[in-house]
């Protein structure tokens, strides 16, 4: 089945540092990925919708200039916390949508983010 | 907001039938019944999905009621390692729509 990995699988940084997490279609391409995160106890919340080589649509509440969105290729996507603040702190998870057939979107593992 | 209601949470003796109830009584004609679950620090697993038919997969079965509006996921015969959070979903099944996720129902594998 199509795989999505997401690096790294965990990460901790300091307040007010910069913070970047890769998401990869490894056997497929996908034009479309879609950022999630997901407090502790809390269902999984849509953040941005990214398209391959055009900007990210937003979702309301996320901050377009916090939450830095690329994708720059039809297997990577990438999510950048700048200036990170203890409240960023998440589960972070994408999912990539399939090129093709029915558009089936399959999920990465997430990345934990704590932020001291 | 989610288009499903799902119990909060359910218990299932190890080794027996577990049936998840999910509502979608507003489900468009369009719209397929999604049903993934969330192992503790994990991203989504997919079981399985319908439109209308029943279905089955090596994971799970899927009861789609006549008009739609409820479904059922069953997992046959439970295991420790199937205690999760199981999503039920309902998606136009092509390009454009995310998957919109509600709290979902916790369902606790007991030995």
């Amino acid at each position: 089945g199509a795989v999505v990995s997401q690096h790294p699988s965990w990460v901790i940084c300091k307040s007010g540092t910069s913070v970047k997490i890769e998401c990869r279609s490894l056997d497929f391409q996908a034009t479309t990925m879609f950022w999630y995160r997901q407090f502790p106890k809390q269902s999984l919340m849509l953040m941005a919708t990214s398209n391959e080589g055009s900007k990210a649509t937003y979702e309301q509440g996320v901050e377009k200039d916090k939450f830095l969105i690329n994708h720059a290729s039809l297997t990577l996507s990438t999510l950048t916390v700048t200036s990170a603040h203890p409240e960023d702190s998440s589960f972070y998870i994408c999912s990539a949508r399939e090129v093709g057939g029915l558009g089936e979107q399959y999920f990465g593992p997430g990345t934990r983010l704590t932020v001291t | 907001d989610a288009k499903t209601t799902q119990p909060t949470s359910m218990d299932c003796a190890e080794g027996r039938a577990a049936n998840l109830p999910c509502n979608h009584s507003t489900i468009s004609g369009n719209e397929y019944v999604y049903w993934y679950r969330q192992i503790h620090s994990q991203g989504p697993q997919y079981i399985i999905h319908g439109l209308k038919n029943n279905e089955t997969n090596e994971m799970a079965s899927l009861i789609i009621t006549e008009d739609r509006k409820s479904s059922t996921l069953i997992l046959p015969h439970a295991t420790l390692r199937d205690t999760a959070v199981y999503y039920c979903i309902v998606r136009v099944a092509n390009y454009g729509q995310n998957f919109v996720f509600g709290p979902g129902t916790r369902l606790s594998v007991l030995p």
